[in-house]
């Protein structure tokens, strides 16, 4: 069972904005230590997508972005393209398991 | 270019034992700590276990404590996760994944990700 906890799925209209939420508590996300996103695509290895709350990899387009408040975060995305489906995942750093963990993941239907 | 390959996996009876490699390429291995993370069929995410640069310092999942262990030999460039005592809910894509520090800590993240090894517990 994950610490860090995702909608399981939402949905939008290409050219639309979608925001999806990681909640977490206060031994992770509200120590103030950074929060990491993935993208998996169908069938394919999870990818770094946002890194350090808000840090975009190389190559990453700039409709993603991410942000933090207290003990939650959230990923946007801007201009929903089809390509964007995908299962997107949270991750933190937990002082009390003393190693990482990833959220509950989101399913994101375009 | 990274590249991270797994192998070893397969199908085992529960109970048996199973080991599993990561062979690394395109960066300077025993600078960066690595982990391994699975993920069960249609489920998320779970990390499972990370290993520090030098070694110095291995952690694990309690859901795998006690049965699996990390290890890996810096001057193969390689990684590997020796699976004792598997059970049916140990059945999953196990991916190799790369730290960008030295250790797994607050700053932690996983930069670049294999393209997993399947492992089947069942008799």
């Amino acid at each position: 069972q994950s610490v860090l906890t995702q909608p399981p799925s939402l949905s939008g209209a290409p050219g639309q904005r979608v925001t999806m939420s990681c909640n977490g508590s206060n031994s992770n996300i509200g120590t103030g230590f950074d929060v990491h996103w993935y993208q998996q695509l169908p069938r394919t290895a999870p990818k770094l997508l946002i890194y350090g709350t808000n840090n975009r990899p190389s190559g990453v387009p700039d409709r993603f972005s991410g942000s933090r408040s207290g003990t939650s975060a959230s990923l946007a995305i801007t201009g929903l393209q089809p390509e964007d489906e995908a299962a997107y995942y949270c991750q933190a750093y937990d002082t009390t398991l003393s190693h990482s963990v990833f959220g509950t993941g989101t399913r994101v239907t375009v | 270019e990274v590249q991270l390959v797994e192998s070893g996996g397969g199908l085992v009876q529960p109970g048996r034992s199973l080991r599993l490699s990561c062979a690394a390429s395109g960066f300077t291995f025993d600078d960066y700590a690595m982990h391994w993370v699975r993920q069960a069929p249609g489920k998320g995410l779970e990390w499972v276990s990370s290993i520090t640069w030098n070694s110095g310092n291995m952690d694990y999942a309690d859901s795998v404590r006690g049965r699996f262990t990390i290890s890996r030999d810096n001057a193969k460039n390689s990684l590997y996760l020796q699976m004792d005592s598997l059970r049916v809910e140990d059945t999953a894509l196990y991916y190799c994944a790369k730290d960008l520090s030295t250790y797994d800590g607050p700053g932690s993240y996983f930069d670049n990700w294999g393209q997993g090894t399947l492992v089947t517990v069942s008799s």
